[in-house]
């Protein structure tokens, strides 16, 4: 079985402070993807990024990095000088390409609350 | 860019009422889903569906039925509406299941009192 599991129920941060979001998943397959979604206030996720089992290669996208390492089965998201916009709810989910009846699932961890403070 | 909508960002609705909530996605996606959020639980699957008229429980289908007649439009429907389906329903779309993100919709509240 598949699972995610984000430990940081909340983080508070004051503006312009770097902060990471921390992300671990067990699986039993060799082929797996890894995503990340922001929830902002407004309710609506949005999708922020895809990583497959297969690419370690860590990622960069202005203030947002991740980290994906499989020898500690981690995918960990760091937002560098957090803004006020970034507070939101942040889930990290898995796709395990398995067989039979749920395997089209994403499993989602239960989510991190980032706050902001300005 | 993809666009899921829902058709209500609001609802109130009595115990015992057949409630019906409809997504529409404009990507021509194969797939479908229906989620529920609550606070401590996280996001957990209702149904999903892979192709017009083909749907597969999630983990949580009790109480809940969908429809799926046409490829860009998604149902869920509530039969009798109880308390306890007071919820965020979260309604989203990918092209391929397992490897494709899912773009979702606003959600809809719904409060059953």
């Amino acid at each position: 079985a598949q699972k995610v599991t984000q430990a940081q129920t909340e983080i508070s941060v004051v503006e312009k402070e770097d902060v990471t979001l921390d992300c671990v998943y067990e699986t039993r397959d060799t082929t797996y993807y890894l995503f990340w979604y922001k929830q902002p206030p407004s309710g609506e996720l949005v999708f922020l990024i895809r990583r497959n089992s297969f690419d370690e290669q860590n990622e960069i996208s202005g203030r947002y990095s991740w980290n994906f390492q499989k020898s500690t089965s981690s995918f960990n998201f760091t937002i560098t000088a957090s803004q006020v916009v970034d507070s939101a709810v942040y889930f990290c989910a898995l796709s395990d390409p398995g067989s039979g009846a749920g395997s089209y699932q994403l499993t989602f961890g239960k989510g991190t609350k980032l706050s902001v403070i300005p | 860019d993809v666009k899921v909508t829902q058709s209500s960002r609001y609802l109130v609705k009595r115990t015992g009422e057949k409630v019906f909530l409809e997504c529409v996605q404009d990507m021509d996606h194969e797939n479908m889903f229906w989620y529920r959020q609550d606070p401590g639980l996280g996001l957990r699957l209702i149904y999903f569906s892979y192709d017009v008229k083909m749907k597969e429980k999630g983990d949580i289908p009790e109480g809940y039925s969908v429809s799926r007649e046409k490829k860009e439009r998604f149902s869920l429907i509530l039969e009798s509406a109880s308390t306890n389906q007071t919820s965020m329903y979260l309604c989203a779309s990918s092209l391929s299941p397992r490897v494709d993100e899912q773009y979702f919709g606003p959600g809809t509240r719904l409060t059953v009192t």
